[in-house]
């Protein structure tokens, strides 16, 4: 079946912009998961879903970072006035049951000038 | 709080022979233990993970992981590297006994060349 797809495979922005990242994940899958790639930093948790239950937000950066998740599928992650060190590789992740193997998409190549 | 430490940025090594990439870990409950690998400009794969049992693991495209709770650690190995095998491997780890949340914390990550 089709794995974690995300959307746009890159983005690039100018500073002060704000940008929306989707993920759909693999169908039936209940938790989500946002990491963020830096170079030389490895990957950043930012936001956990799972289920109907409260996100986890515990990993967002900054208050310009929000994510929702609609009807237990899609995630849109959305960073407002987006600065330079937001740029990054923003990944998504699903698993099957909370805590379980998460897989991960291609991500979402983002580059703000 | 969990961590995770991989020493080697890079590391090199010639196609036939043994490979390990090293990971030592901190975390305050049960460790689950994983690894991932990325090769350019794709997301990342899943390659093997330790929850309990057996110290050994084996996974995906010939890799085992060792699970060493004296010394907190979760080395890679292959016993011959491959050429393809080139790529970025992420250790990971998060707490299994179910008191904190569910999300992984990652190590840098560590560059493997395989010299043909």
């Amino acid at each position: 079946g089709a794995g974690v797809s995300q959307s746009p495979s890159n983005k690039v922005t100018e500073k002060g912009k704000d940008v929306e990242l989707r993920c759909d994940p693999i169908s039936g899958h209940t938790a989500l998961y946002w990491y963020r790639q830096s170079l030389g930093q490895g990957l950043e948790f930012l936001i956990y879903f799972q289920g109907n239950s409260a996100p986890d937000k515990s990993g967002l950066p900054s208050d310009r970072f929000s994510a929702e998740r609609t009807g237990g599928s899609v995630s849109t992650l959305t960073i407002q006035r987006t600065q330079q060190e937001d740029s990054a590789v923003y990944l998504c992740a699903s698993s099957l049951l909370q805590g379980g193997e998460q897989f991960f998409g291609p991500g979402t190549r983002l580059t703000v000038l | 709080a969990q961590s995770v430490a991989q020493p080697e940025d890079q590391v090199n090594v010639a196609e036939g022979n043994p490979l390990t990439v090293k990971c030592t870990y901190s975390v305050s409950g049960n460790p689950y233990l994983f690894w991932y690998v990325q090769y350019p400009n794709r997301g990342l794969q899943f390659l093997l993970k330790y929850i309990t049992g057996d110290n050994l693991v084996k996974g995906s495209y010939g890799f085992e992981a060792e699970f060493n709770k004296s010394q907190t650690s979760f080395h890679l190995k292959k016993p011959s590297a491959l050429v393809s095998d080139s790529a970025l491997y992420f250790c990971a780890v998060r707490d299994g006994s179910g008191a904190g949340s569910y999300q992984l914390t990652f190590g840098k990550g560590t560059k493997l060349s395989v010299i043909p």
